[in-house]
C-alpha cells in the first residue's frame, strides 16, 4: 500500500496565482484532513471530510477550497495565493479515531 | 474550548539520558482521545500512540512510555535512554470530537552523541 500520497513536494508561487494539492490515499479511510504548518504554531487544520461529498471548514479555512468526490482523492486549492500562505502543508487520512497516517508534506512559497 | 500546550519548545539532552516531553490539554468532553505524533528531520509526520479518556493505564512500548494522568489533564511521553535517532519534533494532539484533531505547537528534542 502507498499510503497517503500528496503532490507536488516543492511548488513555488506568484501572489495571485492559483493551485491545486493533490492528496489520495489507497487505505479506503473514510476521514481526511489538510493541515498547514508553520514555525511554532504546531499543525492547524484548514479542512476536513468524513466520507464522499462531504467537507466542511477546519481552524484556517479562508483562502482554501476543497472536494471530496470519491474516497481516495481529497484536493486542497489555493484560490489566489498570498505570501500569508507559505507554509508545509499536510494530508492526513485515518479510520475513525485510529491515528492519522500523513502524506509526506508539500513545502508551499509564495513570493 | 480546546486547547493543547507543550510549553517546552525544545529540549536538549545528552544520549542514554531519559527525557519526558510534557503535554497539558484542556478540554470541557468527557470523551477524547489523546495522541502523539513524531516528526524527524527528514519532515515526515509518524503516529506514535493513541489514548482515549477512558483509559489512564500507562503504556510502555519499548524505550517509549506515556503517562495518562486525568486529574492534572495532561499526558506525558518518556524516552527512556535516549538515542540520537529520537532527535524530532514531538506533537501532542487532542480530538474531542466534531472531527476536529488539535494539536500542540510541538517540542523539539536534540539527542547529542
Amino acid at each position: 500500500n502507498a499510503g497517503v500520497t500528496q503532490t507536488p513536494k516543492f511548488q513555488v508561487l506568484k501572489t495571485g496565482q492559483s493551485m491545486t494539492l493533490q492528496c489520495a490515499q489507497d487505505m479506503n479511510h473514510e476521514y481526511m484532513s489538510w493541515y498547514r504548518q508553520d514555525p511554532g504554531m504546531g499543525l492547524r487544520l484548514i479542512h476536513y471530510s468524513v466520507g464522499a461529498g462531504i467537507t466542511d471548514q477546519g481552524e484556517v479555512p479562508n483562502g482554501y477550497n476543497v472536494s471530496r468526490s470519491t474516497t481516495e482523492d481529497f484536493p486542497l486549492r489555493l484560490l489566489s495565493a498570498a505570501p500569508s500562505q507559505t507554509s508545509v502543508y499536510f494530508c492526513a487520512s485515518s479510520r475513525g479515531m485510529s491515528g492519522y497516517t500523513f502524506g509526506s508534506g508539500t513545502r508551499l512559497t509564495v513570493v | 474550548a480546546q486547547k493543547v500546550t507543550q510549553a517546552q519548545t525544545e529540549i536538549s539532552v545528552v544520549e542514554k539520558e531519559d527525557v519526558t516531553l510534557d503535554c497539558v490539554y484542556e478540554t470541557r468532553d468527557t470523551t477524547y482521545y489523546l495522541f502523539w505524533y513524531k516528526q524527524p528531520p527528514s519532515g515526515e509526520l509518524v503516529f506514535l500512540i493513541r489514548r482515549n479518556s477512558f483509559d489512564e493505564q500507562n503504556e510502555i512500548s519499548g524505550r517509549y512510555s506515556w503517562n495518562f494522568q486525568k486529574s492534572t489533564s495532561s499526558f506525558n511521553f518518556t524516552i527512556t535512554a535516549s538515542q540520537v535517532v529520537d532527535s524530532a519534533v514531538y506533537f501532542c494532539a487532542l480530538y474531542t470530537g466534531g472531527f476536529k484533531t488539535i494539536f500542540g505547537a510541538g517540542t523539539r528534542l536534540f539527542v547529542k552523541a
